[in-house]
């Protein structure tokens, strides 16, 4: 079955430190990846998204991701937290053989401590 | 502005009362879904909607009911709201192409069944 698994489920990280969160997909097809943030109380925002070409994907706010085919992972990175940037993390990946569905892992609940 | 809308944005309401959530897009994507948002469970599909009057069942329709009868709104209908129904649910919507496009989100429906 397709899916989506998010490691860390809940990270801590002090101001300026740097992030890596992890994402490995289980999906035979096209791959269509995303990772979206959430921040308290709202809704969902596309922070990147691959579809095709560089690996390396840069979004918003300095996040960038790389996708690793081999690995089967996306993984979303940051150099440098700041305060502003706790939120929940997901990952997900669109699946178009079959049912047209997005995919979404547990998600990551990040909090940077000022 | 490009936007998904629900309403209610929080509802409390009894055991056995007929609800709907209403959901609109202003941006023509074909594509529209529900999904619920626990906490530790990520994101479940709830229902989707790949064009007006073509609806499925997603990961957990049980207890839901959806309609597609204009292009830009998909309310979600509970018509037996039980305690388990409890949640965060999110409409969302997108382009439906092979190589697809991101999911945009609405604000969030923080439902609570007594």
């Amino acid at each position: 079955a397709q899916s989506v698994s998010q490691h860390n489920h809940h990270v801590i990280l002090s101001e300026a430190a740097s992030l890596e969160l992890g994402c490995n997909y289980s999906y035979g097809g096209t791959v269509n990846l995303f990772w979206y943030v959430q921040y308290p109380g709202q809704h969902l925002q596309l922070l990147l998204k691959y579809f095709s070409g560089d690996p390396l994907v840069k979004g918003i706010k300095g996040f960038e991701a790389e996708f690793i085919k081999s690995k089967f992972s996306f993984n979303l990175r940051k150099p440098s937290v700041q305060w502003s940037d706790t939120a929940e993390y997901f990952c997900a990946v669109l699946s178009t053989s079959g049912t047209y569905k997005y995919i979404f892992g547990t998600g990551t609940r990040l909090k940077v401590l000022a | 502005e490009a936007q998904v809308t629900q309403n209610p944005r929080y509802l409390i309401t009894v055991t056995g009362k007929k609800l709907t959530v209403t959901c609109s897009q202003n941006m023509n994507h074909e594509y529209m879904s529900w999904y619920r948002q626990d906490p530790g469970l990520g994101l479940r599909q709830i229902y989707y909607s790949m064009n007006v009057e073509v609806t499925d069942k997603g990961d957990v329709p049980e207890g839901y009911k959806v309609s597609r009868k204009e292009k830009r709104n998909f309310p979600l209908i509970l018509e037996s709201p039980s305690p388990n129904q409890t949640s965060l649910y999110f409409c969302a919507s997108s382009l439906w192409a092979p190589t697809g496009t991101e999911a945009f989100f609405g604000q969030g429906t923080r439902l609570t069944v007594v």
